[in-house]
């Protein structure tokens, strides 16, 4: 079964300072894998996603994450974080199975930016 | 292109009663997924429907929860006789197929809450 662990569940930066949220994920074949993030009482936002190719993606609002195979990981990082980032962030997993592409979702990291 | 839609953002309900959630597609999009997000918790995936058919079931509790996307109209996510453990956020997301796997697109969420 597939399954996904953020194992930060609060991350507190000053602003202006980088950023990395861990994820592991478990899943028997190539994965397709997802970072969401979502605001208090929104919905989620895809900031990137991986299907194959270059291990490094770029995604929106100047993140980026790193898909390395050998340690399970799909790590999200940013240079340098602003106010705005603060927000819960949730790595998933998905991929082709025969029903479908439902996501598995880790259970979050909250992230909180210092002024 | 609007994006997902979910309504009501917000329902009440009382022990007992039926909560009936609503999610329209994006436009093109013929593929429905409907998650629950409990307080404090990632996303559980429920279950995932294409037009008049159910895929996956896998998520959906056995009883009193039900779901379908007929041919016109949005999809519906149907729960009766509700209890107070089923106070949470309905996500709703929809995606092109499987030209479009893995990229879900989530509406703003329906917020239910059991008295």
């Amino acid at each position: 079964a597939q399954s996904v662990t953020q194992p930060d569940i609060h991350i507190t930066v000053s602003e202006g300072a980088s950023l990395e949220l861990r994820c592991n994920y478990s899943y028997g074949a190539t994965p397709y894998l997802f970072w969401y993030v979502q605001s208090p009482g929104q919905g989620l936002q895809l900031l990137l996603k991986y299907f194959s190719g270059d291990t490094l993606v770029q995604g929106i609002k100047g993140f980026e994450a790193e898909f390395k195979r050998s340690q399970s990981s799909f790590n999200l990082r940013k240079p340098s974080v602003h106010w705005s980032d603060a927000a819960e962030y949730f790595c998933a997993v998905g991929g082709l199975t025969g029903g479908g592409n439902k996501l598995t979702f880790g259970t979050g990291t909250q992230l909180k930016v210092e002024l | 292109n609007a994006g997902v839609m979910q309504n009501p953002r917000h329902l009440v309900r009382r022990r007992g009663q039926e909560a009936r959630l609503r999610c329209s597609p994006m436009k093109g999009h013929s593929h429905v997924y409907w998650y629950r997000q409990l307080p404090e918790e990632g996303l559980k995936f429920m279950v995932y429907l294409q037009k008049e058919n159910i895929i996956d079931e896998s998520g959906m509790p056995k009883e009193r929860f039900s779901a379908e996307f007929p041919k016109e109209g949005p999809s519906i996510l149907r729960i009766q006789q509700v209890v107070r453990g089923d106070s949470a956020a309905y996500f709703c997301a929809s995606s092109p197929g499987l030209a479009g796997v893995g990229e879900q697109y989530f509406g703003p969420g329906t917020r239910l809450t059991v008295t």
